[in-house]
């Protein structure tokens, strides 16, 4: 079956990093991606990963290893307004997205 | 990026009665589109997902004479919650793919979302 398995909770402190990491398992693959979704909100798009390696982008970084159905999100100089949910999903080869069930992460002063 | 609109964002409608919500892809054409609930502190969940000019394949568990949708041009789906009870109060989100062009990525845009509240 397809499967998707983040973190349900990670804490971390304010001005720190943290990595979100992810595991897949897919009918085939076109990429993964991380949207972020704060309470009460719709989710919004952060990366997209198809190609082995790190993908930077200000304070939020994204990896991917094919070979080993594993991705992470990488978030530096934690701020409070990062206290959100991170959500995992890869596309497969339908292009259909296989959703994780996210990462609540909260940021503590 | 792509814009998909959703309306209403808000709505509290009366034990009974129907609603209907609209998710409409402002600048690309998509012949599919998603429509979602997720309850407080809960992960997405899908509901069905829409095709235009076809039916509307439905998830597992999700009744389709109850959550109609209608999908009826590349621009627009609706999502309508008949005789509707306080249990389907919820966070309804619709998602469309901009997979017309060429590159399709999977990638989804995200409506802001509906609150229905059913009293």
């Amino acid at each position: 079956g397809q499967n998707i398995d983040q973190p349900t909770e990670m804490t971390a402190t304010e001005g720190a990093i943290v990595q979100i990491n992810c595991t897949y398992q897919t009918s085939g693959f076109n990429g993964l991606f991380w949207y972020q979704q704060h309470a009460g909100e719709a989710p919004t798009f952060l990366s997209y990963n198809v190609l082995d390696g790190l993908e930077e982008k200000g304070r939020f970084s994204s990896f991917l290893s094919r070979s080993k159905g594993y991705s992470y999100l990488l978030l530096k100089e934690l701020q409070m307004k990062d206290s959100a949910s991170y959500l995992c999903a890869a596309t497969d080869s339908n292009y259909q997205l296989i959703w994780g069930a996210g990462t609540k992460l909260i940021i503590k002063p | 990026g792509a814009v998909v609109s959703q309306h209403p964002s808000w709505v509290i409608c009366k034990s009974g009665t129907s609603v209907k919500i609209e998710c409409r892809s402002l600048d690309f054409q998509a012949t599919t589109m998603f429509w979602y609930r997720q309850f407080p502190k809960q992960s997405l969940m899908l509901m069905a997902t829409s095709n235009e000019g076809s039916k509307a394949t439905y998830e597992q568990g999700v009744e389709k004479d109850k959550f109609l949708i209608n999908h009826a041009s590349l621009t627009l789906s609706t999502l309508t919650v008949t005789s509707a009870h306080p249990e389907d109060s919820s966070f309804y989100i619709c998602s469309a793919r901009d997979n017309i062009g060429q590159g399709d990525t999977g990638e989804l845009f995200f409506g802001e979302g509906s609150r229905l509240t059913v009293l």
